[in-house]
């Protein structure tokens, strides 16, 4: 199937602890996207990257790290986690960087819960 | 600042009804995008409108856009259950390329 596909869906950790996030697309998209949406469903842009390149680096934590090893895969690293850091992650990729013409691929979501 | 904010937060309709969801913006906007998204799943592409664009149709949805007023609104004509859902609004500021969502709105389709 061709998708946006995210692992893992629920991750349970406890506060200090780090974690990645991995995505993966196989759109052949140029762009890839880290969302996050907290509990009351706001959805606010956390990076993105074109062709590897980090293009957009919002006013985020710098415990949190994405990595992109290649245009396919973009991945979340978050060090000491923290309560706050509770929500649903989505990955997201666009065939084109800039302003888009087809808009996004979301994938599923990670539910993070730090207790 | 949150770039789009939709009009009503929730919504509630009997099935074979139309539902009508505003969005509004703040800034110039290269375009504007309407999402889906149930329960418990990531975000669904619906349709997206150019910002030189005024209206615009896909299957029983219809997205106008009024940049004077910077508002959108998304109708869905003849609605079933199945269109129970949040659904969000994404604009993109001029010259950022940056699409901003706003809180949604939850439409519950009754039976």
């Amino acid at each position: 199937d061709t998708a946006v596909s995210q692992t893992p869906k629920y991750l349970v950790t406890q506060m200090g602890n780090d974690k990645s996030i991995k995505c993966e697309q196989n759109l052949g998209h140029d762009t890839m996207y880290w969302y996050k949406q907290d509990s009351k469903k706001f959805l606010k842009i956390m990076f993105s990257y074109n062709n590897k390149e980090l293009i957009i680096n919002e006013t985020v934590p710098n415990r949190f790290s994405p990595k992109s090893p290649d245009k396919a895969h973009l991945n979340l690293h978050i060090n000491s986690l923290e309560l706050g850091d509770s929500a649903v992650y989505f990955c997201a990729s666009s065939r084109e960087g800039g302003s888009l013409v087809y808009g996004y691929t979301f994938g599923s979501g990670t539910r993070l819960t730090v207790v | 600042s949150q770039q789009g904010e939709e009009d009503p937060q929730a919504l509630s309709i009997q099935e074979g009804e139309n539902a009508t969801m505003n969005c509004s913006y703040k800034t110039s906007i290269n375009n504007l995008q309407w999402y889906r998204q149930n329960s418990g799943r990531g975000l669904v592409h619906l349709i997206l409108i150019r910002s030189n664009e005024r209206e615009k149709h896909s299957g029983r949805l219809r997205v106008t856009l009024d940049t004077s007023k910077k508002s959108s609104s998304l109708l869905i004509t003849a609605s079933r259950a199945a269109d129970t859902a949040s659904y969000f609004c994404a604009t993109d500021e001029v010259g950022t390329y940056k699409y901003i969502f706003g809180t949604g709105t939850r439409l519950k389709v009754l039976a």
